[in-house]
């Protein structure tokens, strides 16, 4: 079946633009994460939703952070007047189950690589 | 201190040989979760395999099995008859406090870049 889907694949936006990512997880699955990757790094956590709830927003850097996922299927990570320190590869993952199940794995999408001039 | 450290930025390993890819990690949690990853150049994360920290044998996937030794925290990849497709870069994650409602991120690692030869 289909895997975890993210567009756009590349994104380059001039300082102080906004910009929206968009990630399409695995139909039917419960959660769904955002993470980035900075070049040469793991990648480190942003927020979790299970459904349309989104219960983890922990790792978002700023306020100038937004993500959402209104119907529980995809979600959107926004981004207000990115900065340079932005530039970095945003994955999105999905799982079936809910937190509480202690395997959980998590499917990852090819990840959007954001350039900000 | 680092959650998860893999103290091996790149390492090198003959075709059909083995080799073992360090992780040690850092919890007070009594339930977490281990899991290995791999990033081929094209960027997509791959699972590998996973041990649970109640998990009294050691994981297998097929040529991955997991090297986990508790009472040292470590939790190093063995990866056997390498093949030139194992290039990638490999990352072990752990997912902690999945009983006490923040038990859903994983914290990554630095990664190992892995590189096969002829």
């Amino acid at each position: 079946g289909a895997g975890v889907s993210q567009s756009p694949r590349y994104k380059v936006a001039k300082r102080g633009q906004d910009v929206a990512l968009r990630c399409d997880p695995i139909s039917g699955h419960v959660s769904l994460f955002w993470y980035q990757q900075a070049l040469g790094q793991g990648p480190e956590f942003l927020t979790y939703f299970q459904n349309e709830a989104q219960l983890d927003k922990s790792g978002l850097p700023s306020d100038r952070f937004f993500a959402e996922r209104p119907e529980g299927s995809v979600s959107t990570l926004k981004i207000q007047r990115t900065q340079q320190e932005d530039s970095a590869v945003y994955l999105c993952a999905s799982s079936y189950r809910d937190g509480r199940s202690s395997y959980n794995e998590q499917f990852f999408g090819p990840g959007t690589r954001l350039t900000v001039l | 201190a680092q959650k998860i450290t893999q103290t091996q930025p790149g390492m090198f390993v003959q075709e059909k040989e083995a080799v073992t890819l360090d992780c040690t990690y850092d919890t007070s949690d009594q339930s977490y979760g281990l899991f290995w990853y791999k990033q081929p150049s094209s960027g997509e994360m791959i699972f590998l395999i996973y041990q649970g920290s109640y998990d009294e044998q050691n994981a297998t996937e097929g040529r991955y099995s997991l090297n986990f030794q508790k009472a040292r925290k470590s939790a190093n990849l063995v990866i056997s008859a390498s093949q030139l497709g194992d290039s990638a870069m490999y990352f072990c994650a752990m997912r902690e406090g999945f009983f006490t409602g923040g038990g859903n991120k994983l914290t990554f690692g630095t990664g190992t870049q892995l590189k096969v030869e002829l």
